[in-house]
Formats: structure tokens, C-alpha cells, sequence
């Protein structure tokens, strides 16, 4: 049972357009959400957050979106450049008391072209 | 150094064989996982020591046997493993708060393992 799911395996845009990375959860329990860029060779770098509590959150080109009812978060952004072509991962964070647990989607692989 | 760190950055291994995977945090976090991640497939996440103590081991082969000797630094020992053992190995750190978690993992380059 994958609890965090990045339906979408692959994304193109155009440079300048938005990039709209889409991320679906089943435990109403999560009460953090990440996400995380990967190149090839290199491990996740860390992105953007999102608390529970909040419905968006904004650093520079990227916007996270929650809809907790939806139990949906999306990473937008604008304008999109050929350098963010790399793999995002979606994450949440399992609420317990010290272990500080994440759970992966399985990944979207974004493509920009000049 | 800066970060989180892994060495070796490849390895090539035999089925007989023993190595290790290791990690260094540079970070003051006291919190560091084992994340496996095979081809199309999410970050799995192998083991959690926090403040020096494995606090979870999630269903992982005795194949693999995890030490962490202090919070900045973390093992993962390998014998005897089988060719589908082969994935990038990822090894991340975070400072656990203690509370519901909402703290961010830091992660390193991996090591990719090829298994013969």
C-alpha cells in the first residue's frame, strides 16, 4: 500500500511556462509535506516544506499547495528554467515521537526545454 | 567537508563478499536514516538511528547490518548480498525535535552498489 503517490512519471514544459508537479496522500495523519529534487548521481536536495496547517507556501519560483481535503499537495514553478530539469520527489512525515519518518512518492522526472 | 557525506561513491561486489557503505553528517543532527532506492521505484527507507539508537528497522535482510558508533557518523555493513541488492544507497540526516516529527532530512550523494 503506497501511501504518498506521484501518479505522473514524467512532465515536459517549455522554459518560462509553469511546471505543475502533482502529489497524492492517503493518511490524513501527515502533517509535513516536502519536496525534494534529484539530478542523476547526486542525492535528493532538499526543496520546499509544507505544514499541515498552512494551504501554501512560496520561496522564489516555487509554491507548494496543500488541499487537505483533497488530500493533495502540488509544487508549482514559474517561470520554469532548462536547470530544474530533474527528478521531484513528494514526501510526508509520519507523526510519531522520535523517529522523524518520511514517506516517498515514487518520483515525477521534469524535462524543460529551451 | 559540509553536509552529509558518502563514501565510496560506487561499488562493484561479489555475492561472497563483505563491504561497508559509509556516512558522515557535518550538520549537528541527531538523527540519521538508510534509504534504498531501486530503479522506478520511491526512496525506501531501511533504518532510523536516533540519538545513537535504531529506532526503526523496516523489515530489512540481516544481509545488511546497520552501526552507528555517534551521531555524526553511520554504517551500513554488507555481506553476502544478492544481485537485486543493487540500488543507490542514500544515506540522510535530520535533527529530530522530539515532538511529531516536520523536520527535514539532508541527504547525501549516495553510493551506488552494484552486486555481482
Amino acid at each position: 500500500d503506497q501511501q504518498v503517490k506521484q501518479n505522473s512519471p514524467s512532465l515536459s514544459v517549455q522554459e518560462g511556462r509553469i511546471s505543475i508537479l502533482n502529489c497524492d496522500y492517503t493518511n490524513s495523519m501527515f502533517d509535513y509535506f516536502l519536496w525534494y529534487k534529484k539530478y542523476p548521481a547526486e542525492g535528493p536536495t532538499f526543496l520546499i516544506s509544507i505544514s499541515s496547517i498552512k494551504d501554501k507556501n512560496e520561496d522564489g519560483r516555487f509554491t507548494v499547495f496543500l488541499n487537505k481535503s483533497a488530500k493533495h499537495l502540488s509544487l508549482h514553478i514559474v517561470p520554469s528554467q532548462p536547470g530544474d530539469s530533474a527528478v521531484y520527489f513528494c514526501a510526508a512525515s509520519v507523526p510519531s515521537s522520535n523517529t522523524g519518518k518520511l514517506i516517498f512518492g515514487q518520483g515525477t522526472t521534469l524535462q524543460v526545454k529551451p | 567537508e559540509t553536509g552529509v557525506t558518502q563514501t565510496p561513491r560506487h561499488l562493484v561486489m561479489g555475492m561472497t563478499n563483505k563491504k561497508s557503505l559509509k556516512c558522515e553528517q557535518h550538520l549537528g543532527h541527531n538523527a540519521m536514516y538508510w534509504y534504498k532506492q531501486s530503479a522506478k521505484k520511491p526512496l525506501e527507507l531501511m533504518f532510523v538511528y536516533n540519538f545513537k539508537e535504531q529506532t526503526e528497522n523496516n523489515s530489512v535482510p540481516s544481509r545488511f547490518s546497520p552501526e552507528c558508533p555517534n551521531s555524526s557518523h553511520l554504517f551500513l555493513h554488507l555481506h553476502t548480498l544478492q544481485p537485486e541488492d543493487s540500488a543507490l544507497y542514500l544515506c540522510a540526516s535530520s535533527q529530530v525535535l522530539g515532538t511529531n516529527g516536520g523536520e527535514t532530512q539532508y541527504f547525501g550523494p549516495g553510493t551506488r552498489l552494484l552486486v555481482l
